[in-house]
C-alpha cells in the first residue's frame, strides 16, 4: 500500500534561514508525490508535484522539493524562510486504482507545522 | 476562473442526525473528491466522483454517500452522525480523472454533539 511519513510534527526556523520539511514515502511502482500547504481555517493549497523527470522540482512561493529515489524521500525546501510561510504542510502520494488505473485519491501524511520566527 | 467553493462553512449537528455538505467544483472540472480531516490529522479520502459516477472509495462506512450533478457540483451526505464524524470536510476538484493537480475548497467544519 502507498504511504507517506512526515517524521516531524513541528519545524522551527528563523526568518531568512533555509528551511526543510521532511517526507519519506513507500510505494509500489513509480511515485506521484505532492506537497500541499494549509493555512488556519483554510483548505489545502497545491505547492508542487513530482511525476517524473528532474529530481529537483520547483513550485509556488519559492518552494522546491528534492526527489531522492534511493532514500525514498521527497523533502520540501526553501532557501530563505518568511514569517508568512508559517503554516501546516502536508506531503501526499497518489494512490493507484484497484487495477492500477487512474485515480485522484491522495494519501496524506500527518502534517508538519512550520513556525518561522521573525 | 472561479475556485472550489463549499457550503456551509460551519455546521453543528446532534448525534444520530443526517447532514448534507455541498461543493461547487472549479469551472470545467469533471472530477471531485471528498476528504475528511480530523483535528491534528491529515485528510483521509472518502470517495471520488467522475462524470456523476462514484469512482473509488476509501475506508468509510456506507452511511457516507455522495452525489455529483450534471454541472459537476457535488454533495456529501452523512447519515446517523457519530461524535467521531466531527471534522473538517474538504472537497477537491480536478480537470480530468488522473489529473495530478487537485484544487481544494476551504472546507466545512462539522461538529457533532
Amino acid at each position: 500500500a502507498q504511504s507517506v511519513a512526515q517524521p516531524e510534527d513541528q519545524v522551527n526556523v528563523a526568518e531568512g534561514n533555509p528551511l526543510t520539511v521532511k517526507c519519506t514515502y513507500s510505494v509500489s511502482g513509480n511515485p506521484y508525490l505532492f506537497w500541499y500547504v494549509q493555512y488556519p481555517n483554510r483548505g489545502l493549497q497545491f505547492l508542487l508535484k513530482y511525476i517524473t523527470g528532474d529530481n529537483l522540482v520547483k513550485g509556488s512561493y519559492g518552494f522546491e522539493a528534492e526527489f531522492n529515489k534511493s532514500q525514498t524521500s521527497f523533502h520540501l525546501k526553501k532557501p530563505s524562510a518568511l514569517v508568512s510561510d508559517s503554516a501546516l504542510y502536508f506531503c501526499a502520494v497518489r494512490d493507484m486504482g484497484k487495477y492500477g488505473g487512474a485515480t485522484n485519491k491522495l494519501i496524506f501524511g500527518t502534517g508538519t507545522l512550520l513556525a518561522v520566527q521573525p | 476562473e472561479t475556485g472550489v467553493t463549499q457550503s456551509p462553512t460551519h455546521l453543528i449537528k446532534t448525534r444520530g442526525q443526517q447532514v448534507t455538505l455541498r461543493c461547487s467544483s472549479q469551472s470545467g472540472h469533471n472530477t471531485v473528491s471528498w476528504y475528511q480531516q480530523a483535528l491534528g490529522q491529515g485528510p483521509q479520502f472518502i470517495f471520488q466522483y467522475y462524470r456523476e459516477e462514484e469512482n473509488g472509495r476509501g475506508n468509510f462506512p456506507p452511511r457516507f454517500s455522495g452525489l455529483q450533478f450534471p454541472n459537476y457540483s457535488s454533495e456529501l451526505n452523512v447519515n446517523a452522525l457519530e461524535l467521531d464524524d466531527s471534522a473538517l470536510y474538504l472537497c477537491a476538484s480536478s480537470l480530468v480523472l488522473g489529473d495530478y493537480e487537485q484544487y481544494f475548497g476551504p472546507g466545512t467544519r462539522l461538529t457533532v454533539t
